[in-house]
């Protein structure tokens, strides 16, 4: 049973550093990896999604990594701003299903100015 | 840009009473999902829907839930007897044929009391 997992489980920045979200998964037969962001009381927006195929993903200042071997991902931050503060989750979709997502327990990042 | 609508955004009942949580996804889209979030927890796969029936479901979607999609717009999630345990935020989800990215709704506030 594929079981995703999210270090740290809160991070505290000052403005304008750059930083990484780490997440690691147990089963390496995904099919793709997808990061969200969540506000607090708010729905999951979409931020990026990798292939099991590729390595990595890039929107903006975002930028997130793949490495199936190693049953890892992580998402790059750069420059990071006080509107970043959200929780960032990752979540796995196995191979052979009909696509729901496995989540980790997120990520709470905390931008300070 | 389309997104995907849940209503309501808040529902109280009373334990033992039947809840039914709308979602309209958007349009293009072909498959559908439901996920819930209890507090402080991760979120959690309940049930994948295409073509009109359930294409797969967890451990957590059990005879009291059901999903229908009457009108080919409205997809809803229905828990027959609601528990104490059932309030959590409850999320809609879909995705079109050849994306695999998933878009979420605002989600649904369910407080069982």
């Amino acid at each position: 049973k594929q079981e995703v997992t999210q270090i740290p489980a809160a991070l505290s920045v000052p403005e304008g550093e750059n930083l990484v979200l780490n997440c690691s998964f147990t089963d390496s037969a995904i099919y793709n990896l997808q990061w969200f962001r969540q506000d607090p009381g708010k729905g999951l927006t979409s931020l990026l999604l990798i292939q099991s195929s590729q390595r990595e993903q890039t929107s903006g200042r975002l930028n997130a990594s793949l490495d199936k071997s190693s049953g890892r991902s992580t998402l790059y931050i750069a420059a990071s701003q006080p509107g970043d503060s959200a929780t960032y989750l990752c979540a796995s979709q196995a191979g052979g299903s009909q696509g729901n997502l496995i989540f980790g327990k997120g990520t709470k990042l905390s931008v300070k100015p | 840009e389309p997104e995907v609508t849940q209503t309501p955004s808040h529902q109280v009942t009373q334990m033992g009473q039947e809840v039914i949580l709308r979602c309209v996804p958007i349009s293009n889209h072909l498959y559908f999902y439901w996920y819930r979030q209890i507090l402080g927890q991760k979120v959690e796969f309940l049930v994948s829907f295409y073509n009109n029936e359930i294409s797969e479901k967890s451990e957590i979607f059990d005879d009291q839930f059901s999903v229908e999609r009457p009108d080919g717009s409205n997809f809803t999630l229905k828990i027959r007897s609601t528990k104490l345990e059932d309030s959590a935020m409850y999320f809609c989800a879909g995705r079109g044929q050849a994306l695999l990215e998933q878009y979420f709704g605002p989600g649904t506030r369910l407080t069982v009391t």
